[in-house]
């Protein structure tokens, strides 16, 4: 089955510096790549998603690329602000079984 | 829109007693999740429900473990006697397409075993 593997675990970033956070996945037919913030004490959101026809995706300061030959997607935040300080886990699904997620990436962004 | 609505939010109970879950997906949603999050393991995924029938219950860690789903808009998680190392965070997840794409997560309910 399909295995997501997310690093770093933890990540310490200056306000204003950028924050990037990869992940690999294993099954070559997974085609449907999201990203979710998870507030302290609440459930995951979806922030963006990617798909497999496509290479990048943008929505403000956020960004997914994926690179399906080396079969690894990452997440970039920009400018980034003490609001972007969360857990973000990556997923991937396979496309007929539910999504496989990542083990999350702790943001802390240093006022 | 109402989001998947979860119940309890928080729950401390004793070990040994039952504890019941409860979940209401998003309407018209045809799938249903249940994960658990600890900190050791992260996201794992319980089980889940295509339109109430349980597809796959592999997640679940022991017979102590039960969930239903008797209707569209409701499921419950049970654990029967609950342990210690039960205590985690629950999430319940709905989804329009199966869950091969993108699902919605509840707030959670916060389970304290003691």
């Amino acid at each position: 089955g399909e295995n997501v593997e997310q690093h770093p675990s933890t990540l310490s970033v200056q306000e204003g510096d950028s924050a990037v956070i990869k992940c690999t996945y294993s099954d070559s037919a997974s085609n449907y790549f999201p990203w979710y913030k998870q507030e302290l004490g609440k459930g995951p959101q979806l922030i963006i998603d990617i798909r497999s026809n496509v290479g990048e995706k943008k929505d403000q300061r956020i960004a997914v690329t994926l690179n399906k030959t080396a079969k690894h997607f990452s997440l970039h935040i920009t400018e980034t602000q003490p609001e972007d300080s969360a857990v973000y886990f990556c997923a991937a699904g396979p496309g007929n079984t539910p999504l496989v997620f990542g083990k999350g990436t702790r943001l802390s962004v240093i006022a | 829109d109402a989001g998947v609505i979860q119940s309890p939010r928080h729950e401390v109970t004793e070990m040994g007693q039952e504890v019941t879950l409860r979940c209401k997906p998003i309407s018209g949603h045809n799938s249903l999740f249940w994960y658990r999050q600890t900190m050791m393991r992260g996201l794992e995924l319980l089980i889940y429900f295509n339109n109430n029938v349980p597809i796959d219950d592999s997640g679940m860690p022991e017979d102590r473990f039960s969930a239903k789903m008797p209707n569209a808009s409701f499921s419950t998680l049970k654990i029967q006697p609950s342990e210690p190392r039960d205590s985690a965070v629950y999430f319940c997840a709905s989804s329009p397409t199966g869950g091969w794409d993108t699902i919605y997560f509840g707030e959670g309910s916060w389970l304290t075993v003691v």
